[in-house]
């Protein structure tokens, strides 16, 4: 499975803009870029996806390196509900598997 | 609105019981999932299925067991087999045409206890 790399823990203010990293540079090119989070005692929550092109959605945007070798999810105006667990998982376009890696802990301070 | 209920959300086994882990949708998904997650872990795949009448084993199986009788529903059967099941256990579905990738809906987990 390939494998993503993200940074333990992040901190943000509140109403700032964050830009989460993900390196993933074994990625082959049938695989989603997906982005979840999680708060604590609860089920993933979907965040976003793409394949090659940037994305955007209520939530957030995900921006694609040209390459894949890496991404950005990025919270235009981050809020306290936005601090949770931020998982980049890579899912092969043929597997039903999604591999979460330990994710991204983000804080967000009033 | 539609989304998928697990339940219960707390759940105690004694040793050597089998326990059922409910999981119900009613965003007409083709597919559906059952995760694991230890503290401190990410998720790990146990068992899915993408129509009904038909699931596959995940990356850890052993010990779990499943069935899809019906589009709705994705039932969780943890065996005494199972070593060490005290997780949370995770249900998740996505509607599924092979070609186009969705993204996945999660339920709100069951904490299942072995004592």
């Amino acid at each position: 499975d390939a494998k993503t790399t993200q940074p333990n823990s992040m901190e943000s203010n509140e109403e700032e803009p964050v830009h989460l990293p993900c390196n993933h540079s074994t990625i082959s090119g049938t695989d989603y870029i997906h982005w979840y989070r999680q708060l604590p005692s609860q089920g993933p929550e979907y965040v976003i996806h793409g394949l090659t092109s940037n994305v955007n959605n209520r939530m957030a945007s995900l921006a694609i390196a040209e390459d894949r070798k890496s991404s950005t999810l990025i919270l235009h105006r981050a809020t306290l509900r936005d601090a949770a667990v931020y998982y980049c998982i890579l899912k092969q376009g043929g597997s039903e598997k999604l591999v979460f890696g330990k994710g991204t802990k983000l804080t967000v301070n009033p | 609105d539609g989304g998928i209920t697990q339940s219960p959300k707390y759940l105690f086994r004694k040793e050597g019981q089998n326990v059922t882990l409910s999981c119900e949708q009613n965003l007409n998904h083709d597919a559906m999932y059952w995760y694991r997650q230890d503290p401190g872990q990410g998720l790990r795949l146990i068992y899915y299925s993408q129509i009904v009448n038909d699931f596959q084993k995940g990356d850890i199986a052993e010990g779990y067991s499943v069935s899809r009788e019906k589009k709705e529903s994705f039932p969780l059967t943890v065996t005494s087999a199972q070593k060490n099941p005290t997780a949370f256990y995770l249900c998740a579905s996505r509607a599924w045409t092979g070609l186009i990738n969705y993204g996945y809906t999660f339920g709100s987990g069951t904490r299942l206890t072995v004592v």
